[in-house]
C-alpha cells in the first residue's frame, strides 16, 4: 500500500523559514503534491514535484528526491496568514493520496 | 472562472438513513474525485471519474457509490448511514489525465446522528 508520514505539529516565528518534511512508502506515482488548508477552508495546492530537486513558487519551495523516499515544503518569510495545515500527497494517475497533515502555528 | 461548487455545505442526517452529495466542477474539467476528511482518518481518497466512467476507487465499503454526468457534474450517495460516516466530503476537478494540480471544492459537512 501507499503510505506518507509527516510530523503533525511544526511552530515558528513570524519572518523565519520553516521545512515540512515528507516520507513516503510507494512506488509508481507521477510526483507529490503540497496543499495548504486553513480551518473549514478547502484545500488548496501549493506545489508540484514530478523530478527530482526544487520547484520554487514565490515564498514557498518544494522538494522531492525519489532515490530518498523523501520531500519536504519550505515556507520562507512566514507571515501569521501561512498558519494551517499542509499535507503532501503522492499523484496517482486520478488520485491523492495524502499524508496525515502537519499544522504549522506562526507566533508573533 | 467559477470554481468547485459542492452542495449542500452541511447536512444531518439519522442513522440507517441514505444521502446524495453534488459537486459542479470547473467548467472544462473533465475529472472528479471526492475524498473523506475526518480527524482521526485524514483526507482518504473514495473514487474519480473521469468521462463518465469511474476510474479510480479507494478502499471504501459497497454504500459509497458514485457517478458523472456528461456535463461533468457528479453526485456521491451513501447509503445506510453509519455515525462513523460524519465527515467532510471533499470534491477535487482537474483539466483530465494527470491531475497536476487538483481543484477542491468547499466540501460538504455530514452529520450523521
Amino acid at each position: 500500500g501507499q503510505s506518507l508520514e509527516q510530523p503533525s505539529e511544526v511552530t515558528a516565528v513570524e519572518g523565519a523559514i520553516v521545512q515540512i518534511n515528507c516520507t513516503y512508502q510507494t512506488s509508481g506515482f507521477y510526483g507529490l503534491s503540497w496543499y495548504q488548508q486553513h480551518d473549514g477552508g478547502a484545500p488548496t495546492f501549493l506545489s508540484y514535484n514530478a523530478l527530482d530537486g526544487l520547484e520554487e513558487t514565490g515564498r514557498f519551495s518544494s522538494f522531492l528526491s525519489r532515490s530518498d523516499s523523501y520531500g519536504y515544503l519550505l515556507l520562507q518569510e512566514l507571515q501569521m496568514k501561512d498558519s494551517a495545515s499542509y499535507f503532501c500527497a503522492v499523484n496517482l494517475r486520478g488520485k491523492l493520496i495524502f499524508g496525515q497533515g502537519t499544522e504549522l502555528s506562526v507566533k508573533p | 472562472k467559477a470554481g468547485v461548487t459542492q452542495t449542500p455545505r452541511y447536512l444531518i442526517k439519522t442513522r440507517g438513513q441514505q444521502v446524495t452529495l453534488s459537486c459542479s466542477p470547473i467548467s472544462g474539467h473533465r475529472s472528479v474525485s471526492w475524498y473523506q476528511q475526518t480527524p482521526g482518518q485524514g483526507l482518504q481518497f473514495l473514487f474519480e471519474y473521469f468521462s463518465e466512467t469511474q476510474r479510480n476507487k479507494g478502499n471504501f465499503p459497497g454504500r459509497f457509490s458514485g457517478r458523472q454526468f456528461s456535463n461533468s457534474r457528479s453526485e456521491m450517495n451513501v447509503s445506510t448511514l453509519e455515525l462513523g460516516d460524519s465527515a467532510l466530503y471533499l470534491c477535487a476537478s482537474s483539466p483530465g489525465e494527470s491531475n497536476t494540480e487538483a481543484f477542491f471544492g468547499q466540501g460538504t459537512r455530514l452529520t450523521v446522528v
